[in-house]
């Protein structure tokens, strides 16, 4: 399967600390995606990030992709308590279908 | 936000009727997804079309039909609704592929639905 693989599946941090997530899959991809999602609410599309690029800002977010290791991370600087959302990343293959991975779920502490 | 809504926004239903739910757009968006969202699973995608009349299957399209009759228009139908497909589904869009591969989905707001 090509499907993104999340990890931690959860992770708590206080206001202002860093979180970083992770991405892994198996297969050649076109192009890396992640999407947040807040509770209740659809997804939202945050960075594109194609196979031929190794690092991506957008903001306070970083994200990074190594395509050796198939792995793709995506950093949030200074947490706020808004970012307590569930953090999706999504393989763009060669088709035009996404295959989603099941997440990481983050809580931000005030 | 995109243009994008989903009808019913909740729906409980019983086993074996069938279930019909709505998904329209004003970005004349050419492609048109539907995914099921289910603890531990992600979002799966159930089918998703490429143009008017243009369809194909996703990853669990069993139990699943769908149409589109127009571009902003993408229907799901559940022909016999069973307790396995209780669900939050969501609708996405996406303008084109770019460069080959896949371009930004945005997604409705989903549809919560119980069968009961």
């Amino acid at each position: 399967s090509q499907q993104g693989e999340e990890d931690p599946q959860a992770l708590s941090i206080q206001e202002g600390e860093n979180a970083t997530m992770n991405c892994s899959y198996k297969t050649s991809i076109n192009n890396l995606q992640w999407y947040r999602q807040n509770s209740g609410r659809g997804l939202v599309h945050l960075i594109l990030i194609r196979s031929n690029e190794r690092e991506k800002h957008s903001g306070r977010l970083r994200v990074t992709l190594d395509t050796s290791k198939k792995s793709s991370s995506l950093l949030i600087t200074a947490s706020r308590a808004a970012d307590t959302a569930s953090y999706f990343c999504a393989i763009g293959g060669a088709t035009n279908k996404l295959i989603f991975g099941t997440g990481t779920l983050l809580a931000v502490q005030p | 936000d995109a243009g994008i809504t989903q009808s019913p926004r909740h729906k409980v239903t019983e086993t074996g009727t069938p279930v019909t739910l709505r998904c329209h757009q004003t970005e004349n968006h050419r492609y048109m997804y539907w995914y099921r969202q289910d603890p531990g699973h992600g979002l799966r995608l159930i089918h998703y079309s490429y143009g008017v009349k243009d369809t194909d299957k996703g990853e669990v399209s069993d139990g699943y039909s769908v149409s589109r009759s127009k571009t902003e228009d993408f229907l799901l139908t559940l022909e016999s609704a069973t307790s396995s497909q209780t669900s939050v589904y969501f609708c996405a869009i996406s303008e084109s592929d770019v460069g080959g591969g896949t371009d930004t989905q945005y997604f409705g707001p989903g549809t919560r639905l119980t069968v009961l």
